[in-house]
């Protein structure tokens, strides 16, 4: 059973740089043709897709936050990350990290954390 | 971009009624489109995938429909545990990438 899990700062100062680690057990990050996501939930709103990366290292940013976003991946400890950099109080939201499965349909959650952007 | 428009926001329905719900997109998206349930403080869960298969160990009374632009998502008999905010997903050529349906707030009566 594959399990993710997200960890990092849960309070940014704004202009900082955010910063989440996914990390994966249960199976291989390297292994399948999987996509990693994060998506983002501010209280009470819906859900907003960030970015992905495939196992290749190749990565996919939502147009909307592009120029804010990096995310990479590391194998040998099976786990991707998250960095958004610039960050204003519009940026307080709970991440998840995912994996989406034949490109399209996000299979596996983490169980989320909550970044608080505040000084 | 393709929007998605699903309805509606909110419902309140009695235990043992059926409920649907439905999602629209602006432009032909196939059958790529998905179906989560959201309990409070908890993280999405996949129900339904290509808009009408159950994920594995999902309860049967839980169902998903249509193709093209239309979609509708279907609980046959409500139970206490099904409260939760329900969304659409669907998937559009990159850039924009996984797009979600503005969510439907279900409670019961």
């Amino acid at each position: 059973q594959v399990q993710l899990q997200e960890s990092g700062p849960g309070l940014v100062k704004p202009s900082q740089t955010l910063s989440l680690t996914c990390t994966v057990s249960g199976g291989s990050i390297s292994s399948g043709s999987y996509y990693w996501s994060w998506i983002r939930q501010p209280a009470g709103k819906g859900l907003e897709w960030i970015g992905r990366i495939y196992t290749s290292g190749s990565t996919n940013y939502n147009p909307s936050l592009k120029s804010r976003v990096t995310i990479s991946v590391d194998t040998s400890k099976n786990q991707f990350s998250l960095k958004l950099s610039s960050v204003t109080a519009a940026d307080t939201a709970v991440y998840y990290c995912a994996r989406a499965r034949r490109e399209v349909t996000l299979d596996y959650w983490g169980q989320g954390t909550l970044v608080t952007v505040s000084s | 971009d393709i929007q998605m428009t699903q309805s509606p926001s909110s419902l309140s329905a009695s235990v043992g009624d059926r409920v649907t719900i439905t999602c629209q997109a602006s432009q032909d998206i196939s059958n790529y489109l998905n179906w989560y349930q959201q309990k409070p403080g908890k993280a999405p869960k996949l129900l339904i995938y290509d808009a009408s298969n159950l994920e594995t160990g999902v309860p049967s009374r839980f169902s998903g429909s249509g193709s093209g632009t239309d979609f509708t998502f279907t609980i046959s008999s409500l139970q206490p545990e099904d409260i939760a905010t329900y969304y659409c997903q669907q998937y559009d050529n990159l850039p924009l990438g996984y797009t979600f349906g503005q969510g439907t707030k279900l409670e019961i009566k």
